[in-house]
C-alpha cells in the first residue's frame, strides 16, 4: 500500500530534550516536506527536500533541522524543543511531475512542556 | 505575495442543509494549482480535489461541487444535503508551479473552516 508513515504519532516531551520525528514514504517520491498545523494559521511549511541531500527552508524553519540521506526518509529534528513548537506536524511527499499533489502522513501531535 | 484566505472560521448547519465554504487566493503566477483537503476529527488530511489554473470548469462529485472563478480569485466548495459525517475542518490550498526542476510544489494553506453538521 502506497503511504507516508510518521513516528511517533503522539509525543509529550519537555523543553530542551532533543527529539526526532521520522517520516518514510514507499512511493519513490523525489519531493518531501514537513508542515506544522496551528489553530487559526492552517498548515505552514517548515522544510522541504527536492531529492536526496537537497533540502531547503520553508516558511517557519526556526528551531528545526532535517536531513535527506535516503530517498524514502525525511526526519524532522528538534534539537532543543520549546513550548511554541507544540503543534500537529505533517510529513508529505510527491512525485516530481505530479501536478503538485502531495500525499500526507497521518500527523504527529507534539506537546512540549 | 501568495496567500489563501478562508474567511469563515466556523460554520454550523443542520443535516440536509446545503453549505458553501469560501476560498479566496492571491498569486501573481499564471500557472498554479488549487486544492481542497478535509481533516476529520481523527486528524488525517484527506485530498478532495485539485484544479489547475487553466481549467475553470466547475466540478461535481456526488454531493460535493467546486466553483473556480479566476476573475474573483475564488475556489469555493459546496456540500449539498450535508451529513453529520461531513463534520470536519476543510482546508483550501494554493500551489504555484515554478516550472521544471525548480518547482518546489509548496502548498500554501488557508486558515481552515470548521464545519459542524448537526443531526
Amino acid at each position: 500500500e502506497a503511504q507516508v508513515t510518521q513516528n511517533p504519532r503522539y509525543l509529550i516531551t519537555v523543553t530542551g530534550k532533543k527529539l526526532t520525528v521520522t517520516c518514510s514514504q514507499n512511493m519513490n517520491h523525489e519531493y518531501m516536506s514537513w508542515y506544522r498545523q496551528d489553530p487559526g494559521l492552517g498548515l505552514r511549511q517548515i522544510y522541504y527536500s527536492m531529492n536526496v541531500e537537497v533540502t531547503d527552508k520553508g516558511d517557519v524553519p526556526e528551531g528545526y533541522k532535517v536531513s535527506r540521506k535516503e530517498k524514502r526518509n525525511f526526519p524532522l529534528i528538534l534539537e532543543s524543543p520549546s513550548p511554541n513548537q507544540t503543534s500537529l506536524y505533517f510529513c508529505a511527499s510527491r512525485r516530481e511531475s505530479s501536478y503538485n499533489e502531495q500525499f500526507f502522513g497521518p500527523g504527529t501531535r507534539l506537546t512540549v512542556l | 505575495a501568495q496567500k489563501v484566505t478562508q474567511a469563515q472560521t466556523e460554520i454550523s448547519v443542520v443535516e440536509k442543509e446545503d453549505v458553501t465554504l469560501d476560498c479566496v487566493y492571491e498569486t501573481r503566477d499564471t500557472t498554479y494549482y488549487l486544492f481542497w483537503y478535509k481533516q476529520p476529527p481523527s486528524g488525517e488530511l484527506v485530498f478532495l480535489i485539485r484544479r489547475n489554473s487553466f481549467d475553470e470548469q466547475n466540478e461535481i462529485s456526488g454531493r460535493y461541487s467546486w466553483n473556480f472563478q479566476k476573475s474573483t480569485s475564488s475556489f469555493n466548495f459546496t456540500i449539498t444535503a450535508s451529513q453529520v459525517v461531513d463534520s470536519a475542518v476543510y482546508f483550501c490550498a494554493l500551489s504555484p508551479f515554478e516550472g521544471g526542476s525548480s518547482n518546489t510544489g509548496k502548498l500554501i494553506f488557508g486558515q481552515g473552516t470548521t464545519l459542524q453538521v448537526k443531526p
